[in-house]
């Protein structure tokens, strides 16, 4: 499969654990993405890089989430000191790109967060 | 900043029913348009897109939306829907001012076609 892939697929934790999710993004993909779906509503974005460069954070909902993808390949998301609002299926996409333009983006299958 | 807004959030269509999902969007600049859908147990895809030019596009599966400048809405359409097209549509919206970078999602709208 030569899509985008997220791991997990599911995590379940406790309020106050720490989280880290994965994405591996498609090969030839310089951009990536990171988005939040909650129940009843579309994704929302958090962050997006280019190659290594986190281009956009600011959309990051708090302190407590950042975002890597060290080497401009694959990139995680790390969530500390969960908290029951956090719970929400977190959506990875993918795309060419390079300065104002536009190309399409490849979302992943996402992984769901429950926090209990 | 750009917002998106689905006018339903849930439709209930029969097979071979016409099908029009509103959506309209709120920015004053230079946008690009999407529609998403999301089948059950599958990932976000791309349904259609518009960037300039003949306001009419056509998507995969027979598909179409009419991009109204006038009225910011980008409306979903498709003659005639089969039991298939059951799935949760986005409309979206890219901005030149986020650098075309980021999608501004609506909040979707489940459709659910019965045979």
């Amino acid at each position: 499969d030569t899509g985008v892939s997220q791991n997990p697929r599911h995590k379940i934790t406790k309020r106050g654990q720490n989280v880290t999710f994965r994405c591996d993004p498609i090969s030839e993909h310089n951009r990536l993405y990171w988005y939040r779906q909650t129940l009843g509503q579309g994704p929302e974005f958090l962050t997006y890089f280019q190659n290594e460069a986190q281009l956009e954070k600011s959309r990051l909902l708090s302190d407590r989430f950042s975002a890597e993808r060290p080497k401009g390949s694959f990139s995680t998301l790390e969530i500390q000191r969960t908290e029951q609002g956090d719970s929400a299926m977190y959506l990875c996409a993918s795309s060419l790109g390079a300065g104002g333009s536009y190309n399409e983006q490849f979302f992943g299958p996402g992984t769901r967060l429950t926090v209990l | 900043a750009q917002s998106v807004s689905q006018h339903n959030h849930h439709v209930i269509l029969s097979e071979a029913a016409s099908l029009e999902l509103g959506c309209n969007y709120s920015y004053g600049g230079t946008v690009n348009l999407f529609w998403y859908v999301q089948y059950p147990g599958q990932h976000l895809q791309l349904l259609l897109k518009y960037f300039s030019g003949d306001p009419l596009v056509k998507g995969i599966k027979g598909f179409e939306a009419e991009f109204i400048k006038s009225k910011f809405s980008f409306n979903l359409r498709k003659p005639s829907v089969q039991w298939s097209d059951t799935a949760e549509y986005f409309c979206a919206v890219n901005a030149r001012g986020s650098g075309y970078s980021t999608l501004t999602f609506g909040k979707g709208t489940m459709l659910l076609v019965s045979p």
